[in-house]
């Protein structure tokens, strides 16, 4: 079974704007990690956010976490057509050693030229 | 760094038949994992190795399923009596060890479709 729920489940967006992606979770975590996935193709790591942190930045990615609210948001700015991709959040449980990533069902992203 | 590989990167297969994929992980990683994608679908994990040693495996991986990784680098997974509810994308990713974040580097799969 699947703990992440991305939100929204699909986004179209024109190139140049702003793209934002939530997920939510179910259990305590050690980390939150977001995932970029071209159609067909293996997934690319983006960002790893830690339980003890709440903002990260990478180029023009920014990642929140709140892990009172069990969730995060992951903010693309100034998108691009190769931005077109689906975006998954993973985590990994609290206590369980790290081992295993939980994916949830992912947000496409579309951007328009 | 030339990345996690997998081999094939397609396969189809009748069913019945039995496949043998192989994950060659990013070389200074000890942890490997697989994980089955479906369409529309994020990944979902199936079993974990820690060098050789196999460490976690979900319920899952029936027992057609048997993946090793016998020397600590390369893994193979292999799926015997294909069904065709085994179609699907088998990802291959690997991991440093150590600590309580580990980040995931994947490989481009082997997508598998039986017939």
């Amino acid at each position: 079974s699947q703990q992440g729920e991305e939100d929204p489940q699909a986004l179209s967006i024109q190139e140049g704007e702003n793209a934002t992606m939530n997920c939510s979770y179910k259990t305590s975590i050690n980390n939150l990690q977001w995932y970029r996935q071209n159609s067909g193709r293996g997934l690319v790591h983006l960002i790893l956010i830690r339980s003890n942190e709440r903002e990260k930045h990478s180029g023009r990615l920014r990642v929140t976490l709140d892990t009172s609210k069990k969730s995060s948001s992951l903010l693309i700015t100034a998108s691009r057509a190769a931005d077109t991709a689906s975006y998954f959040c993973a985590t990994d449980a609290r206590g369980q050693g790290a081992q295993k990533l939980v994916f949830g069902q992912g947000t496409r992203l579309t951007i328009n030229p | 760094d030339t990345g996690v590989s997998q081999d094939p990167r397609h396969k189809i297969t009748k069913r019945g038949q039995n496949v043998t994929f192989r994950c060659d992980p990013i070389s200074e990683h000890n942890r490997l994992y697989w994980y089955r994608q479906t369409l529309g679908q994020g990944p979902e994990f199936l079993t974990y190795f820690q060098n050789e040693a196999q460490l976690e495996k979900s319920r899952l991986l029936s027992d057609r399923f048997s993946a090793e990784r016998p020397k600590g680098s390369f893994s193979t997974l292999e799926i015997q009596r294909t069904e065709q509810g085994d179609s699907a994308m088998y990802l291959c990713a690997s991991g440093h060890g150590g600590g309580l974040s580990y980040e995931q580097y994947f490989g481009p799969g082997t997508r598998l479709t039986v017939t």
